[in-house]
C-alpha cells in the first residue's frame, strides 16, 4: 500500500525559503505515468494546488506560485521536495504531497495524500 | 475565492440521502472530469470519487458521482454519522493552466 510522509521544519521567517521532503513507501515513485503533487491549505481556507513533478524531472506550477516554487525528484531515496522562496504570513499552511494516478487503471485523482504537515511563517 | 463553487454547508439526518453540489465553467468542468474528496478535521483528504463517477475500491456505493455542462455532484445515500465530514471537488482549469478545488461543503449529520 502506497504510502506518503511529509517532512520538514514547522516555523520558517518571514523572506526565507521554505523546504519540505515527501517520502514514498509501499511503492516506487518511478512510475512513468504518475506525478507528485503538492497541495496546501491555509488556516481556515480551501485546499490549493502548488505544482507537481514527475520521475523524469519534468515540473509543471501553479502560475499563482510559479515564480516562487521549485519542485524536484530524488529517485535513489523515493522522495520528492517542495522549495518555496520569500515566505510570508500568507504561506501559512498544511502542506499536503499527494500522489496524481495517471493512465489505463488508475485512479485518477490526488490519491494518497500523506498526513500533512503545518509549517507556521513567523518571525 | 475558489474557482469552483460549493455550498459552504448542507445537513441531513441518518439514512436521508443529500447532494452536494460543484460548479465551475467551460474551462474547467466543462472541459475536464471532477474527483471528491472526503477530509475529516486533522486528517488528510481522501478521495471518494474520480473521473466524475468512478468509486476507488473501498469507497462504499452509498457514495455516487455525476457531472453534467458545468456542473458537477456527490449524492450520499443512506447517510451516517461518520460521513460528518468536509468534502471537495476538483478539477483541471485550462485557463489557469493549473488544478483548481472548491471551497468544501461541510456536511452535518
Amino acid at each position: 500500500q502506497l504510502q506518503l510522509r511529509e517532512s520538514g521544519p514547522g516555523l520558517v521567517r518571514p523572506s526565507e525559503s521554505l523546504s519540505l521532503t515527501c517520502t514514498v513507501s509501499g511503492g516506487s515513485i518511478s512510475s512513468d505515468t504518475d506525478c507528485w503533487d503538492w497541495i496546501r491549505q491555509t488556516p481556515g481556507e480551501g485546499l490549493e494546488w502548488i505544482g507537481n513533478v514527475y520521475n523524469s524531472g519534468f515540473t509543471h506550477y501553479n502560475p499563482s506560485l510559479k515564480s516562487r516554487v521549485t519542485m524536484s525528484v530524488d529517485t535513489s531515496k523515493n522522495q520528492f521536495s517542495l522549495r518555496l522562496t520569500s515566505v510570508t504570513a500568507a504561506d501559512t499552511a498544511m502542506y499536503y504531497c499527494a500522489r496524481h494516478g495517471r493512465g489505463p487503471g488508475a485512479v485518477e485523482a490526488f490519491d494518497p495524500w500523506g498526513q500533512g504537515t503545518l509549517v507556521t511563517v513567523s518571525s | 475565492q475558489s474557482v469552483l463553487t460549493q455550498p459552504p454547508s448542507t445537513s441531513g439526518t441518518p439514512g436521508q440521502r443529500v447532494t452536494i453540489s460543484c460548479s465551475g465553467s467551460g474551462s474547467n468542468i466543462g472541459s475536464h472530469s471532477v474527483s471528491w474528496y472526503q477530509k475529516f478535521p486533522g486528517t488528510a483528504p481522501k478521495v471518494l470519487m474520480y473521473t466524475g463517477s468512478q468509486r476507488p475500491s473501498g469507497v462504499p456505493d452509498r457514495f455516487s458521482g455525476s457531472q453534467s455542462g458545468t456542473s458537477a455532484s456527490l449524492a450520499i445515500s443512506g447517510l451516517q454519522s461518520e460521513d460528518e465530514a468536509d468534502y471537495y471537488c476538483a478539477t483541471w482549469d485550462d485557463s489557469l493552466s493549473a488544478w483548481v478545488f472548491g471551497g468544501g461543503t461541510k456536511l452535518t449529520v
